[in-house]
């Protein structure tokens, strides 16, 4: 059964550092998202994508962080300048179409900053 | 108020117990209600998706939906020690292509062999 995969598993960065994120949703899939669940705390919306642009983010998703589909594969979350509190696990998630409103996560990545 | 509400347990049951789990929420305007598996350190695993109110079963899983009273919940029968996880409830405004989902905190559930 198709997957959503992410890499790495885990990351652990300095403060200020910049982090790449990525993600390899599921092949047939056309929208593309990012949440964010830092520990003991809800699943949270970052960013969503379609089209290769942004169709929706929240407040969390502030200029430090970036979206991209460099390819017809990966999909990339990057942090600009980590903070302490970006800490937490990052998923990503793809749904196949408009019709269908399930999403599909991917096993996340856990970033620790230092 | 929170949009959506779920008790985080833990929740401990005899294997074979039938499991409760339930979310309520705020925003009248949710329409699509999907409930969530989520292993520790894992990402979620979608079980569960429903649309509007009513009642759908998988298996041994049944989710509900009662949008007059903003409740829904997600019922295990015949419980097993491998359904012992926490569970998010999580829910979106529209079905359109950007449709994010809005989830619970999630409740742990332990189901003792």
């Amino acid at each position: 059964e198709p997957e959503v995969t992410q890499t790495p598993s885990h990351q652990v960065t300095q403060m200020g550092q910049e982090v790449i994120l990525r993600c390899v949703p599921i092949s047939n899939h056309l929208y593309f998202y990012w949440y964010r669940q830092i520990l003991g705390q809800k699943v949270e919306f970052l960013v969503s994508f379609y089209n290769n642009e942004i169709s929706e983010k929240s407040e969390i998703f502030d200029d430090q962080f970036s979206v991209e589909r460099p390819d017809g594969s990966n999909f990339t979350l990057k942090i600009r300048s980590t903070k302490l509190e970006d800490s937490a696990m990052y998923f990503c998630a793809s749904k196949p179409g408009l019709d269908i409103n399930t999403q599909y996560f991917g096993p996340g990545t856990r970033l620790t900053v230092l | 108020q929170k949009e959506v509400e779920q008790d985080p347990g833990p929740l401990s049951v005899p294997e074979g117990a039938i499991v409760s789990l339930n979310c309520t929420y705020s925003n009248s305007a949710f329409q699509y209600f999907m409930w969530y598996r989520q292993y520790s350190r894992k990402g979620p695993e979608l079980l569960m998706y429903t649309y509007s109110s009513g009642n759908k079963e998988d298996g041994r899983f049944t989710a509900q939906v009662d949008k007059s009273s903003k409740y829904i919940s997600l019922f295990i029968r015949d419980s097993q020690p491998s359904d012992s996880a926490t569970y998010l409830c999580a829910m979106s405004l529209m079905n359109s292509g950007y449709s994010t989902l809005t989830f619970g905190k999630g409740t742990m559930l332990l189901v003792s062999p």
